[in-house]
């Protein structure tokens, strides 16, 4: 199994530009998650879901879209980007159980220039 | 979710065992506590998690107070591979996919 991989590792846009982080897991898990980590703080939840169709806010939503039409993927969208965003974002992804063990992708490196 | 606070910062011997404390002083009851770690630039790990009862895995033991107030995780034999920042995490048990994240332990394990 790949578990939870991500695309791409590094990125540098320009304030305005759009794109789309991609998350993919091979676990069949239902719930997945989507987190940023500014420079030496804690994960922030952005959003999540806990199955195809479904989404949810997190606590920082603003400026992101997220959408769920396959079990296995989960991307993010930004939608104009800013220098605010840079950050580091991970997703994961858990089994829809107890104790709803998370599986953290390796992250993607965004700058917002 | 209750709050947790935990030390910024330890360092502990290669070979040492390494006790993490959290507080969590706020503790409901249908709350379990949580650890993930974090090595450097990495996705945060899953490590242990426990009710009331002390817990024992292939990583780590979790020890909780008998009023819940605090926990410890233990890494019996720690290594220079454990270095990595310790997250203590409070939680229902029906939060499904959602962690909340704090500062966490910055552990530094030294030769």
């Amino acid at each position: 199994n790949a578990g939870v991989t991500q695309t791409p590792k590094f990125q540098v846009l320009k304030t305005g530009q759009s794109m789309t982080l991609q998350c993919a897991q091979d676990m069949n898990h239902e719930y997945m998650s989507w987190y940023r980590q500014d420079p030496g703080m804690g994960l922030r939840l952005i959003h999540y879901s806990v199955g195809a169709g479904i989404t949810d806010q997190g606590e920082v939503p603003n400026g992101y879209n997220v959408s769920r039409s396959t079990t296995e993927d989960f991307p993010l969208r930004l939608l104009s980007a800013a220098p605010s965003q840079t950050s580091v974002y991970f997703c994961a992804s858990s089994a829809d159980r107890f104790p709803y063990e998370q599986y953290f992708g390796p992250g993607t490196r965004l700058t917002v220039t | 979710d209750a709050k947790t606070t935990q030390p910024t910062s330890m360092d502990c011997a290669e070979g040492r065992a390494a006790n993490l404390p959290c507080n969590h002083s706020t503790i409901s009851g249908n709350e379990y506590v949580y650890w993930y770690r974090q090595i450097h630039s990495q996705g945060p790990q899953y490590i242990i998690h426990g009710l009331k009862n002390n817990e024992t895995n292939e990583m780590a033991s979790l020890i909780i107070t008998e009023d819940r107030k605090s926990s410890t995780l233990i890494l019996p034999h720690a290594t220079l591979r454990d270095t990595a920042v310790y997250y203590c995490i409070v939680r229902v048990d029906n939060a499904g996919n959602m962690l909340t994240f704090g500062g966490g332990t910055r552990l530094m394990v030294k030769p």
